[in-house]
């Protein structure tokens, strides 16, 4: 079936090191990409996010990648930081078929960041 | 800015119980959706919620769950009886539109059903 994952679900980079997330889609139809960064004990936090008629876009110290050829994500990180150690979800937004006119937020499994002193 | 908040953040009881989790939307966002998070599944959408009607409840795992959002400030998820495979991590989000714009989400109420 059709499903957002990731390639890697650990990564561990050296502190001031810059880190790169991937993620895969496989749903053509899907406009809307959003990236979450989830910390222990706390909810799904908004990152950034992209729309399908661009294929890049900046914020502070991210960088989201669209390709939508290989339908592919990533999520760059600038100088990665103790603080960014969380778990990193993509989602794609896309319109379920089964439902009319409805949209649904489908989350991939998630990459676990480790930023190493 | 006051975000999504959920209640309680824990919860822990019996199989059999009765369960309500609460959430309350950021103000002005119209649309309220339930998640369940475990290590098997990931994030689930459950039901979500256009100006308080429900849109899709298709991800509602089962007659024992239900939600309701009698009005734009305040929703439940109820679980009646509960059982020992609901426990999980039930997160409440909103946003402004379904479709262009991210979704907010709260901390979560933690719950175990033993």
């Amino acid at each position: 079936g059709e499903s957002v994952g990731l390639h890697l679900p650990t990564l561990s980079v050296q502190e001031g090191d810059n880190s790169i997330i991937n993620c895969a889609y496989s749903n053509s139809a899907s406009d809307y990409f959003i990236w979450y960064k989830q910390e222990s004990g706390k909810g799904p936090q908004f990152i950034i996010d992209i729309r399908s008629n661009m294929d890049k876009r900046q914020g502070q110290r991210v960088t989201v990648l669209l390709n939508k050829t290989v339908k592919h994500l990533s999520l760059q990180i600038a100088a990665t930081q103790p603080g960014d150690s969380a778990v990193y979800f993509c989602a794609e937004n896309r319109l379920k078929t089964s439902s009319g006119s409805a949209r649904q937020l489908t989350f991939g499994s998630g990459t676990q960041l480790t930023v190493l002193p | 800015d006051a975000g999504v908040i959920q209640s309680p953040r824990h919860e822990v009881t019996e199989m059999g119980q009765e369960v309500t989790l609460r959430c309350k939307p950021i103000s002005g966002h119209d649309y309220l959706f339930w998640y369940r998070q475990t290590m098997m599944r990931g994030l689930e959408l459950l039901i979500y919620f256009n100006n308080n009607v429900p849109i899709d409840d298709s991800g509602m795992p089962e007659d024992r769950f239900s939600a309701k959002m009698p009005n734009a400030s305040f929703s439940t998820l109820k679980i009646q009886p509960s059982e020992p495979r609901d426990s999980a991590v039930y997160f409440c989000a909103s946003s402004l539109d379904s479709s262009n714009q991210p979704q907010h989400f709260g901390d979560g109420t933690r719950l175990s059903i033993l």
